[in-house]
């Protein structure tokens, strides 16, 4: 069974400045996918940024990246010039590759909260 | 508006009580799923439901039970609840697969057990 690990409860962060939260992961598949969410206190949660294992390339988006180390299985979640609007509790989640149609099963850490410091 | 409503969205009830928690989505998505939130834990899945009459357990199914028998509807049940099931429920919905959907999810329902 996959496992998911975040192993920072809470971050704090200067409003502008950057942060970077940790996930690890264990899992024997080779192939499968990493998302990070994201709970603002309205509690509905957004989905920040996606990363195929398959894929090199680390996923971008906007002000959000990731470091994806297969090898080391982590997967960090960067915030660049954060907002005040960033403050959240901040999920990362696993999704097997197996079966790519119906295997919808996601697995998720114990999560980060994230506290914007204007 | 696009949505995913449950209730109820508070419900305190007694051990062995059965009960029902409604999730209905209205933007036709196929995809249904249960998590439970609780500190420490963080959201682990119950059950999904790929389509109408296709459900699938999640990482901790026991104790629960779900039916599809429409798309936009996806009930939660607890035919004998315990103490061990209070918890924050969330119901989400997503087009497709999460591969390449993104999961709406509802706004939660904070389930007492005693």
């Amino acid at each position: 069974a996959q496992t998911v690990t975040q192993s920072q409860p809470e971050m704090s962060v200067q409003e502008a400045e950057t942060v970077t939260l940790s996930c690890t992961y264990d899992t024997s598949e080779s192939d499968y996918y990493l998302f990070w969410y994201k709970q603002p206190p309205s509690r509905q949660m957004i989905l920040v940024i996606r990363q195929e294992a398959y894929k090199q390339q680390n996923a971008t988006e906007n002000r959000f990246s990731v470091n994806f180390q297969k090898a080391a299985k982590s997967f960090s979640l960067k915030i660049s010039d954060s907002q005040l609007g960033d403050a959240a509790m901040y999920f990362c989640a696993y999704r097997s590759a197996i079966g790519d149609f119906g295997n919808e099963k996601l697995t998720f850490g114990t999560g980060t909260r994230l506290t914007i410091i204007p | 508006e696009a949505q995913v409503t449950q209730n109820p969205r508070y419900l305190i009830t007694v051990t062995g009580k059965k009960l029902t928690v409604t999730c209905s989505q209205n933007m036709n998505h196929e995809y249904m799923s249960w998590y439970r939130q609780d500190p420490g834990l963080g959201l682990r899945q119950i059950y999904y439901s790929m389509n109408v009459e296709v459900t699938d357990k999640g990482d901790v199914p026991e104790g629960y039970k779900v039916s599809r028998k429409e798309k936009r509807n996806f009930p939660l049940i607890l035919e004998s609840p315990s103490p061990n099931q209070t918890s924050l429920y969330f119901c989400a919905s997503s087009f497709g697969g999460l591969l390449y959907h993104e999961q709406y999810f509802g706004p939660g329902t904070r389930l007492t057990v005693t």
